[in-house]
């Protein structure tokens, strides 16, 4: 079991917005540990979609969005394009267990 | 640009050992502290060890601490996992990763990553 916890998948229609939500507890999100967002499509290099909760690195749309509050943080994707189809993965800290702890991961299907 | 390209990957008994490097090219190796995360079928991304980039601090998850061993060659641009008394659920897609900072920093980001490399533990 993940630390983090994804929904299995989401999916939705070319052009609209989907969320992924990613809940922690108060040993991690909740503490105050930033959450970090992946791209990951198979057999290809996760990529950092987000960082420190709603940053974008530089070459990724604006399309996508972080948010963060309390002990969850959300993954927001508008405008859904094909190329979207993906899994995408959250990570943060957890000062308990002393370690870095990802979500399950969440797999979007592109209708 | 950024490349990190894992090897040594393949199939081990229960029991064994396994050696995965990973080849770093496009940035300052030693500035930056290094990283391997991996993925079990069908599960999500689990952390594995980090080094600094001076190669004298290290971190292990729970999992494979006293099994697994990280190093660096600085002088090389690679980065080593020594996987010792593998078992079974060992077997993942093994990812090399860089991390932003030279020091290890658990609750930075990844933000390189290789496109991964299969171990496989199984009799």
């Amino acid at each position: 079991q993940s630390v983090l916890t994804q929904p299995p998948s989401v999916s939705g229609a070319p052009g609209q917005r989907v969320t992924i939500s990613c809940t922690g507890s108060s040993s991690n999100i909740g503490a105050g540990y930033d959450v970090y967002w992946y791209q990951h499509l198979p057999g290809t290099a996760p990529k950092l979609l987000i960082s420190r909760n709603s940053n974008r690195p530089s070459g990724v749309p604006d399309r996508f969005s972080g948010s963060k509050s309390g002990t969850s943080a959300s993954l927001a994707i508008t405008g859904l394009q094909a190329e979207d189809e993906a899994a995408y993965h959250c990570q943060s800290y957890d000062s308990i267990l002393s370690a870095v702890v990802f979500g399950g991961g969440t797999k979007l299907t592109v209708l | 640009d950024v490349q990190l390209l894992e090897s040594g990957g393949g199939l081990v008994q229960p029991g064994g050992s396994l050696t995965l490097s990973c080849a770093a090219s496009g940035f300052n190796f030693s500035s930056y502290a290094m990283s391997w995360v991996r993925q079990a079928p069908g599960k999500g991304l689990e952390w594995v060890s980090s080094i600094s980039g001076s190669a004298i601090y290290t971190y292990y998850a729970d999992s494979v601490k006293g099994r697994f061993t990280i190093s660096r060659d600085n002088s090389k641009n690679t980065l080593s996992v020594q996987m010792n008394s593998l078992r079974g659920e060992d077997t993942a897609v093994y990812y090399c990763a860089k991390n932003p900072n030279r020091g290890v920093q658990l609750w930075s980001p990844f933000d390189y990553w290789g496109q991964g490399i299969l171990v496989t533990v199984s009799s």
